[in-house]
This record gives C-alpha cells, structure tokens and sequence, in this order.
C-alpha cells in the first residue's frame, strides 16, 4: 500500500517563507511530485524530485530525502495568490499513476 | 508544453441518465491516461488507468461497469458514468503523461451535478 502524510492546513503571512511537508510509504518508489490546485481549479505541476537534494523553480523549491521518505515544497516571497492546496504525489515507476497525498490548504494573510 | 483538453466542464444531469466526459492530449500521443476523481475538499483518487487499445484498469472499489473508460485512440479517452446517481455528483479529472517526462498533465476538470 502507499501512504502520504502532509500537514491540512498552513497559514503565513505575505511575503514570508513557508514549508510543506511530507512523508510517505510506498511499495516501490520513483519520484515526489508536487502540485498546485486553486479552489474549482485542475491541478498544476509544481515540481518533481527523483533524486536527493533541492530542485528549485523561481519562488518555489522542492527537497527529497529518499533515505528518509520525506520531501517538502518551499514557497518563498509569499503572495496572496499562492493561496491554494498543495498536494505532494508519489509515483512508484516512470509510467505508472501519480498517489496523492491528502493536500494542505495554504491560507497567504496580508 | 502539453496540453490536455477536458470537456465538458460542468454537466448536471437528472439522475438514471448517463453522461460521458472527454479528455485529449493536444499536442502529444498519451497512450496511457489516468482518470481521477476529488470530492469537495478532498485529495485526488485514483479510479482507473486508461490504456490505448485495450481494457481500461480500475482501482479497487470502482465499478467498471458503471464508469466506462474507452481509450480508441491516442489522444481520446473517454469516461461515461452510467445511469448516475447523486452521490457520483463529483469533480472529474483526466491526466496525461508524455513520453519520458515525469510530469503529469491534468485536464481542467470536469464537474459532475447528479439531481
């Protein structure tokens, strides 16, 4: 079975830094995905992690500890639209469907 | 970049009648896709993989018979929920992946109103 724990919600305050966690279990492992989704909205890529270390793309970066089962999204220079539900998602192989964690609803304060 | 294209984006329907929703990749073959479904304030679940050619795969405790995946094509896959009721009222998502990416495309969505 796969699991993904990450915390529901996360309030910060604009222009701050904020960070998302995650754990999992999995039987087989590939890659840690990160996805954003605005209320009503499909979900957009993020980021993905197949190897340890920190991938970053603009205001957002992301971290893999395979020996861990852990990752984390860092948002950086928080704006009022980042508020939304962040969502770290497991994939076992190269072409097999995305496990979703439960998702963290970001709420971005002024 | 890719794209995937979902329609319709909203449908209600009165309950005991069908109704399909349609998932493209426009700009890439997608031999395979993935049909998800997220109830309000809900993570995404995984409800079947969607095979070009061949029999769709669902994920336990999904009804094949009642959510029918045809993927006749490689840019087409087709979901039909059949005979609904309200409590498939739901947002219904299709995903893509193209070749060697690790990169899921979603389409907008699809939301499903069962009366």
């Amino acid at each position: 079975g796969q699991s993904l724990e990450q915390p529901s919600e996360v309030t910060a305050v604009e222009g701050a830094i904020v960070q998302i966690n995650c754990t999992y279990q999995t039987s087989g492992f590939y890659g840690l995905s990160w996805y954003q989704q605005h209320d009503g909205g499909a979900p957009t890529f993020l980021s993905y992690n197949g190897l340890d270390g920190l991938e970053e793309t603009g205001r957002f970066s992301s971290f893999l500890s395979r020996s861990d089962s852990y990752g984390y999204l860092l948002l950086q220079e928080l704006q009022m639209k980042d508020s939304a539900s962040y969502f770290c998602a497991v994939s076992r192989s190269g072409n097999t469907p995305l496990v979703f964690g439960k998702g963290t609803r970001l709420s971005v304060i002024a | 970049g890719a794209v995937v294209s979902q329609h319709p984006s909203r449908v209600i329907c009165k309950s005991g009648t069908s109704v399909k929703i349609e998932c493209r990749s426009l700009d890439f073959q997608a031999t395979t896709m993935f049909w998800y479904r997220q109830f309000p304030k809900q993570s995404l679940m995984l409800m079947a993989t969607s095979n070009e050619g061949s029999k769709a795969t669902y994920e336990q405790g999904v009804e094949k018979d009642k959510f029918l995946i045809n993927h006749a094509s490689l840019t087409l896959s087709t979901l039909t929920v059949t005979s609904a009721h309200p409590e498939d009222s739901s947002f219904y998502i299709c995903s893509a992946q193209s070749s060697g990416a690790n990169v899921l495309t979603f389409g907008a969505g699809s939301r499903l109103t069962v009366l």
